[in-house]
């Protein structure tokens, strides 16, 4: 089955503090996965996409296809980092599959 | 570049009635048009997959005779909740990419709330 959990639905750091949220997928093919971030009443964005590799905002992400995970990282989380954090999958016929989605708050 | 558009963003209707949401693609042509619902505090829900030009392909569980989808450009997909009931109320989302297997960018949402 495709699935993609993410087990926090809310966490909270200080500014400054290292943030991790984590995600992990179950999916039989090679995955592509993706990070969503939304901000307050505004649309989903795209925040990165394993196959890019890249940092986008100081937030990486690496898949650990031994891990069956996609845990996205930033050393120092800033306030306006606080949003809501999809992550999600695209399988068959780039359907995107999300996890449950993670709040993210940033406190001064 | 890669705009959506979403209208209407808000809309509130009678119970009974037939609701249009557009979803367009004003600076690419989206080849693939995806629609999802969101409840509150919950993730999204992927109800079709729309190709311009063929029919959509609905999730299971989605009534397809109760959400109507069109594409019928490489612009605009439409979505329309027929005899719309206080259970369809939700936040309804779509999104367009230029083709099947490329990223996904998404509308703004719009809130169909059904009294």
């Amino acid at each position: 089955a495709q699935r993609v959990t993410q087990p926090e639905k809310l966490l909270s750091v200080f500014k400054g503090a290292p943030v991790e949220l984590k995600c992990n997928y179950s999916y039989s093919g090679s995955p592509e996965l993706f990070w969503y971030v939304q901000y307050s009443r505004q649309r989903l964005q795209l925040l990165l996409r394993h196959i890019s590799r890249e940092s986008i905002k100081g937030f990486t992400a690496d898949l650990n296809k031994g891990e069956t995970s996609f845990h996205l990282k930033k050393p120092f989380a800033q306030e306006e980092d606080s949003a809501m954090y999809y992550c999600a999958l695209s399988g068959t016929g780039g359907k995107l599959i999300f996890g449950q989605g993670t709040e993210l708050s940033v406190k001064p | 570049g890669a705009v959506v558009s979403q209208h209407p963003s808000w809309v509130i209707c009678k119970s009974g009635t037939s609701v249009k949401i557009e979803c367009r693609s004003l600076d690419f042509q989206a080849t693939t048009m995806f629609w999802y619902r969101q409840f509150p505090k919950q993730s999204l829900m992927l109800m079709a997959t729309s190709n311009e030009g063929s029919k959509a392909t609905y999730e299971q569980g989605v009534e397809k005779d109760k959400f109507l989808i069109n594409h019928a450009s490489l612009t605009l997909s439409t979505l329309t909740v027929t005899s719309a009931h206080p259970e369809d109320s939700s936040f309804y989302i779509c999104s367009a990419s230029r083709q099947r297997n490329q990223p996904q960018h998404f509308g703004d949402g719009t809130r169909l709330s059904i009294l």
